[in-house]
């Protein structure tokens, strides 16, 4: 049964710096995987999604990685703004397209 | 971009009475929805699939007959909590896909099930 962990769960930093949140998954079979962001008490809004065959998926000051082989992601989030204040979710796929989320980080950015 | 709407938003309710929740894709048509639920801190799970014009499929462990899902068309499908009782006090949250795939999946805002 694939499971997915976020770590940290939650993460606290001042306006301006980088940050990197974590996703690891259990079952390296996943057909591909998705970071969303959730804002409180709303739905989800779809950041990034990198196939299985895929390293890299880049937008704006977002980059997630994948290593399907050891079943790890990371979401790189750059100069960080008040703004970018939420949670975080990651989410895997698997053959029948289900997808499978992790518990999220919780980012704060401090003005 | 494409847009679900959920609604109700909010709702409180007592214990033994029905609650219904519709998802609506606005502006594509979608053949399959989901219906997740989400409690405070921890993740979304998957409760059902749901394709249109046919039974929905639960995941293991969700009572059928508690969370009754009907999908009539391709831009509606709706979620009946049926005799709710307080644990099932959770965030609700529907997705539509436009591809077989799920790599185009839009969430809608969600509803929020109070039960007293």
């Amino acid at each position: 049964k694939q499971e997915v962990t976020q770590i940290p769960a939650a993460l606290s930093v001042p306006e301006g710096e980088n940050l990197v949140l974590n996703c690891s998954f259990t079952d390296s079979a996943i057909y591909n995987l998705q970071w969303f962001r959730q804002d409180p008490g709303k739905g989800l809004t779809s950041l990034l999604l990198i196939q299985s065959s895929q390293r890299e998926q880049t937008s704006g000051r977002l980059n997630a990685s994948l290593d399907k082989s050891s079943g790890r992601s990371t979401l790189y989030i750059a100069a960080s703004q008040p703004g970018d204040s939420a949670t975080y979710l990651c989410a895997v796929a698997d053959s029948s397209y289900k997808l499978i989320f992790g518990s999220g980080t919780r980012l704060l950015v401090r003005p | 971009g494409a847009v679900v709407s959920q609604h109700p938003s909010w709702v409180i309710c007592k214990s033994g009475t029905s609650v219904k929740i519709e998802c609506r894709s606005l502006d594509f048509q979608a053949t399959t929805m989901f219906w997740y639920r989400q409690f405070p801190k921890q993740s979304l799970m998957l409760m059902a699939t749901s394709n249109e014009g046919s039974k929905a499929t639960y995941e293991q462990g969700v009572e059928k007959d508690k969370f009754l899902i009907n999908h009539a068309s391709l831009t509606l499908s709706t979620l009946t909590v049926t005799s709710a009782h307080p644990e099932d006090s959770s965030f609700y949250i529907c997705s539509a896909s436009q591809s077989s795939t799920n790599e185009k999946l839009f969430f809608g805002s969600g509803t929020q099930l109070s039960v007293l």
